[in-house]
């Protein structure tokens, strides 16, 4: 039972240029999350899925785009990176009103 | 609308010293609350969670009550070590399924050997 894994862990890009971060669960959880860390903040939810087939708007969802694939999957897309997308992305899931698990990380680096 | 507010840090301690960090919240209902560590390079784990009023989460000698009078969330232990030096997160999920997980801005814990 892995949880909830992310790909790449590391990735740096060139202004402009555009990349899709990946995420799955295994635990069969309806709801799934993007969020983003900046150094020595909070989380801020960029996109969730409260269910496969929908997505929503979260607080700074304004240069990315998201997929939910199935139930399983939930991509995060950056079209053309900037340098203010610098930051470490976690993806979540949950069920109903249970707490959030959440993957590792990816640490982007846009110069 | 929703909100939790904790205390802000650095919080530093020595080794064997007794932590609390304080965590209130605003929200309508019962909500569930739960308190989240993150390690140095490393994603948000749960650590513990209440669902109702007067339940005490635990786990890792680490405890929280929910105390509906006060609207509060304190997550205490009573000896720290230095492994436990990370940043905690309070956080709260309204009574419906719908709502989202509001999480509070993080207490980063220092302990000195």
């Amino acid at each position: 039972n892995a949880g909830v894994t992310q790909t790449p862990k590391f990735q740096v890009l060139k202004t402009g240029q555009s990349m899709t971060l990946q995420c799955a669960q295994d635990m069969n959880h309806n709801s799934m999350y993007w969020y983003r860390q900046d150094p020595g903040m909070g989380l801020r939810l960029i996109y969730y899925s409260a269910s496969e087939g929908t997505t929503d708007k979260g607080e700074v969802p304004n240069g990315y785009n998201v997929s939910r694939l199935n139930k399983r999957e939930f991509s995060l897309r950056l079209e053309s990176a900037a340098p203010s997308q610098t930051s470490v992305y976690f993806c979540a899931s949950s069920e109903g009103a249970a707490a959030e698990y959440f993957g590792p990380g990816t640490r982007l680096t846009v110069t | 609308g929703n909100s939790v507010t904790q205390m802000e840090g650095p919080v530093t301690l020595s080794e064997e010293a007794f932590l609390t960090i304080n965590c209130t919240y605003t929200a309508t209902g019962y909500p569930s609350l739960f308190w989240y560590v993150q390690y140095p390079g490393e994603g948000l784990q749960l650590l513990l969670k209440a669902t109702k009023a007067d339940d005490k989460g635990s786990n890792k000698g680490f405890e929280a009550t929910y105390r509906k009078e006060t609207t509060s969330f304190h997550l205490e232990k009573g000896s720290v070590q230095v492994s436990d030096s990370a940043v905690y997160f309070c956080a709260l999920r309204g009574y419906s399924s719908a709502s989202k997980i509001i999480f509070g801005s993080g207490t980063r814990l220092s302990i000195r050997p």
